[in-house]
């Protein structure tokens, strides 16, 4: 069966500092890979998404980018994180139409 | 632009009674809609979906209702249960090879008992 992990769980960071969170999927070949962020009360915002190995689309203009160095492995990444990257950023996979989620990280930036 | 949007914030059901969660689209080209439950600081879980050619699936006590015409999907579960408590999105899929999810904000959902 396919699962996904995202680490860490949570994490506190100070403003200006970087960010690197992981995601990997096991089972499953050549998934499609997403990144989302959930800011306080709202929905879930896409924020990136590949279809391969370093195939990376992003959604939004922002302060954050995404890498894919291996098929079952997305990273997302900051130079230098802003107060406003605060929020639950979820990883999610799919093959076909539905997208399965990790479970997630907290980002607090101070 | 809210192109899927669920009205209602919260949703307060007795236990064993129906629950109905909406949900509207504003795009005609979704294809593909498909409900996720959330518990706090949880990824969403899968719950059901609808292809945007059929108008009704049923998976136990969950029943997706999609009219096309008038833009509307909802998810019915019956009986309720106090472990349905939790924050239900519609998401609706658009565009080819990545599966690009547009997401509601999201019921929440309490069961009484």
């Amino acid at each position: 069966s396919q699962t996904i992990h995202q680490w860490p769980a949570t994490l506190v960071q100070p403003v200006g500092s970087p960010l690197s969170l992981e995601c990997t999927v096991e089972g499953t070949s050549n998934p499609n890979l997403y990144w989302y962020r959930q800011a306080a009360g709202r929905g879930l915002q896409l924020l990136f998404y590949s279809v391969g190995i370093g195939q990376i689309s992003s959604e939004v203009p922002q302060n954050l980018s995404a890498s894919r160095p291996q098929d079952r492995q997305f990273i997302l990444s900051s130079k230098k994180l802003l107060l406003s990257d605060s929020g639950f950023y979820l990883c999610a996979w799919s093959v076909s139409y539905t997208q399965y989620f990790g479970p997630g990280t907290r980002l607090t930036v101070l | 632009d809210q192109q899927v949007k669920q009205n209602s914030p919260s949703l307060s059901v007795q236990e064993g009674r129906i629950s109905i969660l909406n949900c509207d689209y504003t795009n005609s080209m979704f294809d593909y809609f498909l409900w996720y439950k959330k518990y706090p600081a949880e990824g969403p879980t899968f719950l059901i979906s609808i292809s945007s050619i059929k108008d009704k699936n049923e998976d136990g006590r969950f029943t997706v209702f999609l009219n096309k015409s008038a833009k509307h999907l909802s998810l019915h579960i019956v009986p309720s249960q106090p472990g349905d408590s939790a924050v239900y999105f519609c998401a609706a899929s658009v565009g080819q090879g990545a599966q690009k999810l547009v997401f509601g904000q999201g019921t929440r959902l309490t069961i009484n008992p």
